[in-house]
């Protein structure tokens, strides 16, 4: 069965400094990964996704993901906070024969000014 | 492009109560989702259409029922609503096939008094 574990239910950081989200996941089939974005009262929004095609994926905003399938994760990086990356992020991963996606609970991330 | 739209955005009910929550997508995607957010909780699949006449139950079905009235539409119905299911409840859609990411409505935010 597909789950996903986001590490870290909330990070802070201070405007400027590196941004690390932290995803694991587990999968009976190469999975299909994807991080969202959601802004206070907002839908969700894709950032990135891996598709199998390389595995450093770039995204929206400065937003990358690196795929490494021994540790089973797909961490968010940013090099440089900026305040209005203040939001929470999810990680996904793609159910397989379900046809659905699974997401993690959610890390909500706060930039310091 | 509208892309995925939920009606109504705001609701507020009373126990007991029934309400059906609205959802069309105008991408001529496959799949539609219903998931339910809570804090804490991320994304909970309450049910999903994998493809036109097609409903299967996701994670937290009960006191739910959908309808996938047609491609575009898929309808979330509380029968008679309860204190426990006060959330924001957002509908998505995709093509249906892994690699695809899913996109998401604005979100309903119901209050069950």
């Amino acid at each position: 069965a597909q789950s996903v574990t986001q590490l870290d239910s909330h990070v802070s950081v201070s405007e400027g400094t590196p941004v690390l989200l932290r995803c694991n996941y587990s999968s009976s089939y190469s999975p299909s990964l994807f991080w969202y974005v959601q802004h206070p009262n907002k839908g969700l929004q894709l950032l990135l996704k891996y598709t199998s095609a390389a595995t450093l994926v770039k995204g929206i905003n400065g937003f990358e993901a690196e795929f490494k399938k021994s540790e089973t994760s797909f961490h968010l990086t940013k090099p440089s906070a900026h305040m209005s990356d203040a939001a929470e992020y999810f990680c996904a991963n793609y159910g397989g024969s379900q046809g659905n996606l699974i997401f993690g609970k959610g890390t909500k991330l706060s930039v310091k000014p | 492009n509208a892309g995925v739209t939920q009606t109504p955005k705001f609701q507020v009910l009373k126990t007991g109560q029934s309400m059906t929550l609205q959802c069309a997508q105008d991408m001529n995607h496959n799949s539609m989702y219903w998931y339910r957010q809570d804090p804490g909780m991320g994304l909970r699949l309450i049910y999903y259409s994998a493809s036109e006449g097609t409903t299967d139950k996701g994670e937290v079905p009960n006191g739910y029922n959908v309808s996938r009235l047609n491609k575009r539409e898929f309808s979330l119905r509380l029968e008679s609503a309860a204190p426990s299911q006060t959330s924001v409840y957002f509908c998505a859609s995709t093509w249906g096939r892994q690699n695809t990411e899913a996109f998401f409505g604005q979100g309903t935010r119901l209050t069950v008094v």
